[in-house]
């Protein structure tokens, strides 16, 4: 059974740093690429990031890039999300999503989420 | 960067048939996915590639997509079906992918 859990979600001051990680299962990580998707309260949701299967490939929203890195090691099966220079705009339940492998890529497997609240 | 418009709310009686749609420019020419979220619940692919359904999605669940509007179709509307419909596509020129704004269906 495919499997995403996400943690390392919690309460940071503004300006402050935040490492969440998306533990996977149930399918061989390695040949995926990775997403996360956020979720401010009651509103829509945002792609923020994705990452290639190896690693080497990497991209951001326009409201993230250069503050948040998102990353991957293989061999622990897990995915990371480095947030640093936290906004007030930045709270949100952070999801991971697999992208299917052809097609239009959709998102099939989610994980529940992590919350992510900045404030001071 | 690529827009993707949905109506924020749709209503529908049990049984009736509810139609949501994604507006994009030329969104025809894209693979468009839908997703449906329940509150506290994570969102759920129901729909990709324009027409294409998950197992264990029921065949009530289908979607079209032509020129510059996507339609996801709901058909024999149950309570059950009530949540937030988003639509999504890849914009390969920014290499983002795009969420619409999402659509609250009501079943009343």
């Amino acid at each position: 059974e495919v499997q995403l859990v996400e943690s390392g979600g919690g309460f940071v001051q503004p300006g402050g740093s935040l490492r969440l990680s998306c533990a996977a299962s149930g399918f061989t990580f390695s040949t995926y690429w990775i997403h996360w998707v956020r979720q401010a309260p009651g509103k829509g949701l945002v792609w923020v990031s994705r990452i290639n299967g190896d690693g080497s490939s990497t991209n951001y929203a326009d409201s993230v890039k250069g503050r948040f890195t998102i990353s991957r090691d293989n061999a622990k099966n897990t995915l990371y999300l480095q947030m640093n220079s936290l906004r007030a705009e930045d709270t949100a339940v952070y999801y991971c999503a697999r992208a299917q492998n052809y097609g239009g890529y959709s998102f099939d497997y989610w994980g529940r989420g992590t919350l992510v609240t900045v404030s001071s | 960067s690529y827009v993707l418009t949905q109506p924020p709310s749709v209503s529908v009686a049990p049984g009736k048939t509810a139609r949501i749609t994604c507006g994009g420019n030329n969104i025809g020419n894209n693979s468009v996915h839908w997703y449906q979220q329940k509150p506290g619940q994570a969102p759920v692919l129901v729909v990709y590639d324009d027409s294409d359904r998950p197992s264990g999605i029921p065949e009530r669940f289908s979607g079209s997509n032509s020129g510059n509007t996507a339609t996801l179709t709901i058909s024999r509307v149950e309570a059950g079906d009530e949540a937030d419909y988003y639509c999504q596509v890849w914009d390969i020129s920014s290499d983002h992918w795009v969420f619409g704004g999402g659509t609250k269906l009501t079943v009343l």
